[in-house]
Protein backbone atom coordinates (compact mmCIF):
# COMPACT_ATOMS: atom_id res chain seq x y z
CA UNK A 1 0.00 0.00 0.00
CA UNK A 2 1.31 3.97 -0.73
CA UNK A 3 3.12 4.82 2.18
CA UNK A 4 2.64 8.68 3.57
CA UNK A 5 3.10 10.95 0.77
CA UNK A 6 4.81 14.70 1.74
CA UNK A 7 4.65 17.62 -0.72
CA UNK A 8 6.81 19.69 -1.53
CA UNK A 9 9.86 17.76 -0.95
CA UNK A 10 12.17 20.58 -1.33
CA UNK A 11 11.21 24.75 -0.79
CA UNK A 12 13.04 27.77 -0.65
CA UNK A 13 11.41 30.73 0.85
CA UNK A 14 12.41 34.18 2.25
CA UNK A 15 12.32 35.63 5.61
CA UNK A 16 8.69 36.84 6.04
CA UNK A 17 7.20 34.73 4.16
CA UNK A 18 4.72 32.07 4.60
CA UNK A 19 4.60 28.27 3.64
CA UNK A 20 2.00 25.22 3.20
CA UNK A 21 3.49 21.80 3.44
CA UNK A 22 1.26 19.17 2.71
CA UNK A 23 0.77 15.43 3.95
CA UNK A 24 -1.47 12.40 2.47
CA UNK A 25 -1.53 9.72 5.15
CA UNK A 26 -1.79 6.17 5.17
CA UNK A 27 -5.46 4.95 3.84
CA UNK A 28 -7.40 4.44 6.59
CA UNK A 29 -4.94 6.32 9.00
CA UNK A 30 -6.67 9.03 11.05
CA UNK A 31 -3.97 10.66 12.66
CA UNK A 32 -1.69 12.59 11.29
CA UNK A 33 1.70 13.97 13.05
CA UNK A 34 3.86 16.91 11.74
CA UNK A 35 7.69 16.94 13.28
CA UNK A 36 10.41 19.72 12.99
CA UNK A 37 14.23 18.42 12.62
CA UNK A 38 17.11 20.82 13.11
CA UNK A 39 20.51 20.11 13.18
CA UNK A 40 20.91 21.95 16.85
CA UNK A 41 17.40 20.62 18.28
CA UNK A 42 16.85 17.19 16.67
CA UNK A 43 13.36 15.86 16.24
CA UNK A 44 10.61 17.30 17.61
CA UNK A 45 7.10 16.87 17.90
CA UNK A 46 4.86 20.07 16.55
CA UNK A 47 1.45 18.78 16.53
CA UNK A 48 -0.90 15.95 15.83
CA UNK A 49 -4.32 16.16 14.07
CA UNK A 50 -6.92 13.07 14.80
CA UNK A 51 -10.11 13.41 13.02
CA UNK A 52 -9.77 16.74 12.12
CA UNK A 53 -9.04 17.89 15.86
CA UNK A 54 -5.79 18.95 16.89
CA UNK A 55 -5.15 16.45 19.45
CA UNK A 56 -1.67 16.90 21.23
CA UNK A 57 0.66 20.33 20.72
CA UNK A 58 4.38 20.72 21.01
CA UNK A 59 5.97 23.75 22.08
CA UNK A 60 6.02 26.03 19.19
CA UNK A 61 5.09 29.58 18.19
CA UNK A 62 1.89 30.17 16.74
CA UNK A 63 2.98 30.86 13.55
CA UNK A 64 3.02 27.30 13.27
CA UNK A 65 -0.41 25.79 12.64
CA UNK A 66 -2.13 23.10 11.12
CA UNK A 67 -5.17 21.72 10.07
CA UNK A 68 -6.78 17.76 8.91
CA UNK A 69 -9.51 17.72 6.08
CA UNK A 70 -12.41 14.97 5.90
CA UNK A 71 -10.07 12.75 4.56
CA UNK A 72 -7.62 12.73 6.74
CA UNK A 73 -5.26 14.79 4.51
CA UNK A 74 -3.52 17.24 6.85
CA UNK A 75 -1.66 20.53 6.21
CA UNK A 76 0.62 22.86 8.18
CA UNK A 77 1.77 26.22 7.88
CA UNK A 78 4.23 28.41 9.03
CA UNK A 79 4.15 32.21 8.71
CA UNK A 80 6.34 35.36 8.98
CA UNK A 81 9.53 32.66 8.02
CA UNK A 82 12.62 32.94 10.17
CA UNK A 83 15.48 31.84 9.32
CA UNK A 84 15.72 28.88 12.24
CA UNK A 85 12.59 27.69 10.80
CA UNK A 86 15.08 25.77 7.70
CA UNK A 87 14.45 22.34 8.68
CA UNK A 88 12.84 19.22 7.56
CA UNK A 89 9.70 18.78 8.14
CA UNK A 90 8.22 15.41 8.36
CA UNK A 91 4.61 13.88 8.95
CA UNK A 92 3.74 10.83 10.15
CA UNK A 93 0.62 8.80 9.93
CA UNK A 94 -0.74 6.30 12.15
CA UNK A 95 -4.13 4.04 12.54
CA UNK A 96 -4.33 5.13 16.77
CA UNK A 97 -7.18 3.40 18.36
CA UNK A 98 -5.81 0.31 20.55
CA UNK A 99 -2.40 -0.70 22.11
CA UNK A 100 0.63 0.41 20.83
CA UNK A 101 0.27 3.18 18.15
CA UNK A 102 3.38 2.71 15.74
CA UNK A 103 3.59 6.12 13.23
CA UNK A 104 4.44 5.46 9.69
CA UNK A 105 6.81 8.90 8.72
CA UNK A 106 6.88 10.04 5.42
CA UNK A 107 9.92 11.32 3.51
CA UNK A 108 10.26 14.71 4.53
CA UNK A 109 9.95 18.55 3.06
CA UNK A 110 13.13 20.49 3.92
CA UNK A 111 12.87 24.16 3.63
CA UNK A 112 15.11 26.90 3.24
CA UNK A 113 15.16 30.12 4.56
CA UNK A 114 16.98 32.51 3.31
CA UNK B 1 12.56 15.34 28.07
CA UNK B 2 13.33 11.97 26.55
CA UNK B 3 13.30 9.43 28.86
CA UNK B 4 15.77 7.60 27.45
CA UNK B 5 19.75 7.45 27.44
CA UNK B 6 21.56 5.94 24.42
CA UNK B 7 25.34 5.69 23.16
CA UNK B 8 26.07 8.70 21.17
CA UNK B 9 27.64 6.73 18.49
CA UNK B 10 28.58 2.77 17.98
CA UNK B 11 30.41 0.94 15.34
CA UNK B 12 29.92 -2.49 14.24
CA UNK B 13 31.88 -4.87 11.50
CA UNK B 14 29.60 -5.57 8.72
CA UNK B 15 27.83 -9.59 8.90
CA UNK B 16 28.07 -8.76 12.34
CA UNK B 17 25.70 -8.47 15.27
CA UNK B 18 24.89 -4.38 16.55
CA UNK B 19 24.12 -4.18 19.99
CA UNK B 20 22.11 -1.22 20.50
CA UNK B 21 21.73 -0.16 24.40
CA UNK B 22 18.84 2.02 25.60
CA UNK B 23 18.31 3.08 29.57
CA UNK B 24 14.56 3.72 30.86
CA UNK B 25 15.45 3.80 34.08
CA UNK B 26 12.09 5.69 34.92
CA UNK B 27 9.80 3.73 32.87
CA UNK B 28 6.11 2.90 33.77
CA UNK B 29 4.36 0.04 33.70
CA UNK B 30 2.38 0.56 31.18
CA UNK B 31 4.89 2.51 28.98
CA UNK B 32 5.97 0.31 26.20
CA UNK B 33 9.54 0.91 24.62
CA UNK B 34 9.87 1.58 20.47
CA UNK B 35 12.67 1.49 18.15
CA UNK B 36 13.02 3.86 15.22
CA UNK B 37 15.62 4.28 13.01
CA UNK B 38 16.66 7.52 10.44
CA UNK B 39 18.98 6.75 7.71
CA UNK B 40 20.39 9.86 6.37
CA UNK B 41 18.04 12.50 5.18
CA UNK B 42 15.16 9.98 5.06
CA UNK B 43 12.20 10.31 7.53
CA UNK B 44 12.62 7.69 10.87
CA UNK B 45 11.74 4.57 10.08
CA UNK B 46 9.67 2.16 13.13
CA UNK B 47 11.55 -1.48 13.99
CA UNK B 48 10.28 -2.56 16.68
CA UNK B 49 8.44 -2.15 20.23
CA UNK B 50 7.91 -4.31 23.34
CA UNK B 51 5.90 -3.90 26.71
CA UNK B 52 7.79 -6.69 29.25
CA UNK B 53 8.62 -9.54 26.90
CA UNK B 54 11.24 -10.27 24.03
CA UNK B 55 10.42 -9.43 20.89
CA UNK B 56 11.06 -10.28 17.45
CA UNK B 57 10.81 -9.54 13.89
CA UNK B 58 11.98 -9.84 10.27
CA UNK B 59 14.24 -6.94 11.23
CA UNK B 60 15.22 -6.69 15.02
CA UNK B 61 15.09 -8.33 18.32
CA UNK B 62 14.42 -6.27 21.27
CA UNK B 63 15.72 -7.97 24.86
CA UNK B 64 14.00 -6.35 27.59
CA UNK B 65 15.68 -6.43 31.11
CA UNK B 66 13.45 -8.14 33.92
CA UNK B 67 13.23 -4.73 35.70
CA UNK B 68 12.24 -3.35 32.52
CA UNK B 69 15.15 -0.13 33.18
CA UNK B 70 16.78 -1.15 30.35
CA UNK B 71 16.99 -2.96 26.80
CA UNK B 72 19.07 -3.83 24.39
CA UNK B 73 18.16 -3.64 20.39
CA UNK B 74 19.59 -6.43 18.13
CA UNK B 75 20.32 -6.38 14.57
CA UNK B 76 21.43 -10.04 13.96
CA UNK B 77 23.79 -9.93 10.42
CA UNK B 78 24.48 -5.85 10.08
CA UNK B 79 25.15 -4.67 6.48
CA UNK B 80 25.80 -1.48 4.87
CA UNK B 81 22.55 -0.26 4.74
CA UNK B 82 21.76 -0.68 7.92
CA UNK B 83 24.26 2.56 8.86
CA UNK B 84 21.81 5.27 10.85
CA UNK B 85 20.77 6.20 14.08
CA UNK B 86 18.96 4.35 15.83
CA UNK B 87 16.37 6.03 18.37
CA UNK B 88 14.76 4.31 21.53
CA UNK B 89 11.58 5.75 22.94
CA UNK B 90 9.93 5.14 25.96
CA UNK B 91 6.00 6.49 25.79
CA UNK B 92 2.26 5.02 26.66
CA UNK B 93 0.97 3.22 23.63
CA UNK B 94 -1.57 5.14 22.25
CA UNK B 95 -2.76 7.60 25.37
CA UNK B 96 -0.64 10.31 23.77
CA UNK B 97 -1.58 9.61 20.42
CA UNK B 98 0.77 10.55 17.45
CA UNK B 99 3.42 12.29 19.92
CA UNK B 100 7.03 10.95 20.53
CA UNK B 101 10.13 12.37 22.35
CA UNK B 102 13.43 11.58 20.48
CA UNK B 103 16.26 12.11 21.85
CA UNK B 104 19.80 12.45 20.48
CA UNK B 105 19.72 8.74 19.42
CA UNK B 106 22.90 6.24 18.74
CA UNK B 107 24.30 6.78 15.45
CA UNK B 108 25.14 3.20 14.02
CA UNK B 109 28.32 2.89 11.73
CA UNK B 110 28.54 -0.39 9.76
CA UNK B 111 31.96 -0.75 8.12
CA UNK B 112 33.01 -3.32 5.53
Amino acid sequence: KAGVTQTPRYLIKTRGQQVTLSCSPISGHRSVSWYQQTPGQGLQFLFEYFSETQRNKGNFPGRFSGRQFSNSRSEMNVSTLELGDSALYLCASSFSGSGANVLTFGAGSRLTVL
Amino acid sequence: DAKTTQPPSMDCAEGRAANLPCNHSTISGNEYVYWYRQIHSQGPQYIIHGLKNNETNEMASLIITEDRKSSTLILPHATLRDTAVYYCIVRVGDNQGGKLIFGQGTELSVKP
